[in-house]
């Protein structure tokens, strides 16, 4: 069983469309995350979800959109895409704060035609 | 403010050599601190964290990590490296709660 699993894994699509990443966890834990990693592989954290209520929120334009229907799943919605959004997005989750040892997920490619 | 330096973007060794790839922290607050490994196409994996105690942590596939407050450092070693240790090497802090990595090494190796 993969702990933190990520839907879909590759995504392709046109400027100003919608899309959207799914994230399921498995392992119990309470904090989940989405990163966003770039061309440099520079990772940037962008949102935390702690039992489905949101704690950290970063400079994130209001095109991303985060949702946690409960503590196992963290979805992303991101509206209007644009180039820029271009960048592999990671789910991760972790149950002890402040430790915050990170499992990944795989991440989803996202390419912004 | 950088929290995580990682000064070496590549680092080329040869298969059997032994490995240090270089990390500093800024953080006026006793750190915790982790080391993750990212293999082409992977997610990230916890090679090791310090959180207090010991200062030379001990983690998984062989690699060790010593903490030096007075330096800032966390650098992470290996004795012998293989060739399936070849990845992107990221430091990491813990800084109010979040998880701050470093730009990332990538770790070349020759046979």
């Amino acid at each position: 069983d993969t702990a933190v699993s990520q839907t879909p894994k590759y995504l392709v699509t046109q400027m100003g469309n919608d899309k959207s990443i799914k994230c399921e966890q498995n392992l119990g834990h309470d904090t989940m995350y989405w990163y966003k990693q770039d061309s440099k592989k520079f990772l940037k954290i962008m949102f935390s979800y702690n039992n489905k209520e949101l704690i950290i929120n970063e400079t994130v334009p209001n095109r991303f959109s985060p949702k946690s229907p409960d503590k196992a799943h963290l979805n992303l919605h991101i509206n209007s895409l644009e180039l820029g959004d271009s960048a592999v997005y990671f789910c991760a989750s972790s149950q002890v704060q402040p430790s915050g040892e990170l499992f990944f997920g795989e991440g989803s490619r996202l390419t912004v035609l | 403010a950088q929290s995580v330096t990682q000064p070496d973007i590549h680092i080329t060794v040869s298969e059997g050599a032994s490995l240090e790839l270089r990390c500093n922290y800024s953080y006026g607050a006793t750190p915790y601190l982790f080391w993750y490994v990212q293999s082409p196409g992977q997610g990230l994996q916890l090679l090791l964290k310090y959180f207090s105690g010991d200062t030379l942590v001990q983690g998984i596939k062989g690699f060790e990590a010593e903490f030096k407050r007075s330096q800032s450092s966390f650098n992470l070693r290996k004795p012998s490296v293989h060739w399936s240790d070849a990845a992107e090497y990221f430091c990491a802090v813990n800084r109010d709660d979040k998880i701050i990595f470093g730009k990332g090494t990538r770790l070349h190796i020759l046979p």
